[in-house]
């Protein structure tokens, strides 16, 4: 089974609604992350906690929210989509002090 | 202000030496990390530096240097499945990674 899962993989919704990306993950990790990708603008970040009682805006925040459910369990809101949040979404997670990222598949998102 | 700077497109040929460059500027430093995403996929790990210096994994080596805000990844007897982009990232603070927009590498026979 995969460590990091996010779920759907694949959205098509409108302008003006309200969407939940998921990520779960069995690393026991505390430390989780959003990520957005485009093309030519790499990945950016969007929200990320440390651990359950913490979250922290990353750099393009306006327009999400994020919700961690607990140690497993980080979800991403779009509270009113906009076409130019059409992207690629990930979810990451890591261990404190090691650095390194662990990405789940990846979330494709088309808003029209 | 944060900048990370990798060239947009390579091409190498099949069995062939490539060399990644990698430059940075941030207001941090906690190390290097090089990431290899085939198109669709999840970036996946391939390589840690935080000293100055060489690191060696299989065919895969990545150098650093500190004083220079400079790295390079250099993949050796390349492969077909080798075509992927290649991503520099810079931990800035603590666990907080930035990337570079990748390095698009294309094999060819």
């Amino acid at each position: 089974d995969a460590d990091v899962t996010q779920t759907p993989r694949n959205r098509i919704t409108k302008t003006g609604k309200r969407i939940m990306l998921e990520c779960s993950q069995t690393k026991g990790h505390d430390r989780m992350y959003w990520y957005r990708q485009d093309p030519g603008l790499g990945l950016r970040l969007i929200y990320y906690s440390f651990d359950v009682k913490d979250i922290n805006k990353g750099e393009i925040s306006d327009g999400y929210s994020v919700s961690r459910q607990a140690q497993a369990k980080f979800s991403l809101s779009l509270e009113s989509a906009i076409p130019n949040q059409t992207a690629l979404y990930f979810c990451a997670t890591s261990d404190p002090g090691v650095g390194s990222q662990y990405f789940g598949p990846g979330t494709r998102l088309l808003v029209l | 202000g944060q900048n990370i700077d990798q060239p947009t497109e390579m091409t190498a040929t099949e069995g062939a030496i490539v060399q990644i460059n990698c430059t940075y500027q941030t207001s941090g430093f906690n190390g290097l990390f090089w990431y290899q995403q085939h198109a669709g996929e999840a970036p996946t790990f391939l390589s840690y530096n935080v000293l100055d210096g060489l690191e060696e994994k299989g065919r895969f080596s990545s150098f650093l240097s500190r004083s220079k805000g400079y790295s390079y990844l250099l993949l050796k007897e390349l492969q077909m499945k080798d075509s992927a982009s290649y991503l520099c990232a810079v931990s800035w603070d603590t666990d907080k990674l930035i990337f570079g927009t990748g390095t698009r590498l294309q094999v060819f026979p």
